[in-house]
């Protein structure tokens, strides 16, 4: 079946470092990828998406590039601040089927 | 403004209690899911809906019922839960289009068991 593999956090950074999250996947076609964030509190929000191969999704300062070939989908950001501490989930959803499949989530904390 | 609003944000229950969660969406989509977020592990899809009828059900306990009046509403009515049941059930919606839409969250509640 499909799955999602995130790297563990909390990932500890601090103000205007730079960020990966790394993300692999294991599906078979061509699903469409996603990054979600969860702020303390709250729900998951869409961040970014990416429906083929070599698509980059980006947002609000975040990138991901869909990589077939190495089925990765990994999360970058230049320059985070404190506000972009949370929970980042990366998802997979196959076209034509509802169901997102996640990773177990990275936490990111950034210090001032 | 998420678009989609949970009720109650916080819950705490004994196991002989029924109580039910609401989830209603403002964004006119047909398809409702509900997700129960636990500690430390991938969310996992537990009901989805297309327009009010119920076309996933991933293995739940029958102590978990839901219910979809309308496309705007979602309900999960709870029963004789146990303490493993205690973690953040989150509800979502999205539009039914072809390829893969994005789902949108409500903030969740956190369900207690005693």
């Amino acid at each position: 079946g499909d799955s999602v593999t995130q790297m563990e956090g909390p990932v500890t950074l601090s103000e205007e470092a730079f960020l990966t999250i790394n993300c692999t996947y294991t599906a078979t076609g061509y699903p469409s990828l996603f990054w979600y964030v969860q702020y303390p509190g709250e729900g998951l929000q869409l961040l970014l998406k990416a429906t083929k191969a070599d698509d980059k999704g980006s947002n609000k300062g975040f990138e991901a590039t869909y990589r077939k070939e190495t089925t990765s989908f990994h999360l970058e950001k230049g320059s985070v601040q404190v506000s972009d501490s949370a929970v980042y989930f990366c998802a997979l959803a196959h076209t034509g089927r509802r169901a997102l499949t996640f990773g177990s989530g990275t936490r990111l904390q950034v210090q001032p | 403004e998420t678009g989609v609003t949970q009720t109650p944000r916080h819950l705490v229950m004994g196991m002989t209690n029924k109580k039910s969660l609401k989830c209603e969406q403002h964004l006119g989509h047909n398809a409702m899911y509900w997700y129960k977020q636990s500690a430390k592990k991938p969310l996992e899809l537990m009901f989805v809906y297309s327009l009010e009828e119920r076309v996933e059900n991933n293995s739940v306990p029958s102590r978990f019922s839901p219910e979809c009046p309308n496309s705007s509403h979602l309900f999960l009515h709870l029963h004789t839960l146990q303490p493993e049941d205690s973690a953040l059930y989150l509800c979502a919606s999205s539009q039914e289009v072809q390829g893969s839409p994005p789902q949108h969250f409500g903030d969740g509640t956190r369900l207690s068991i005693l």
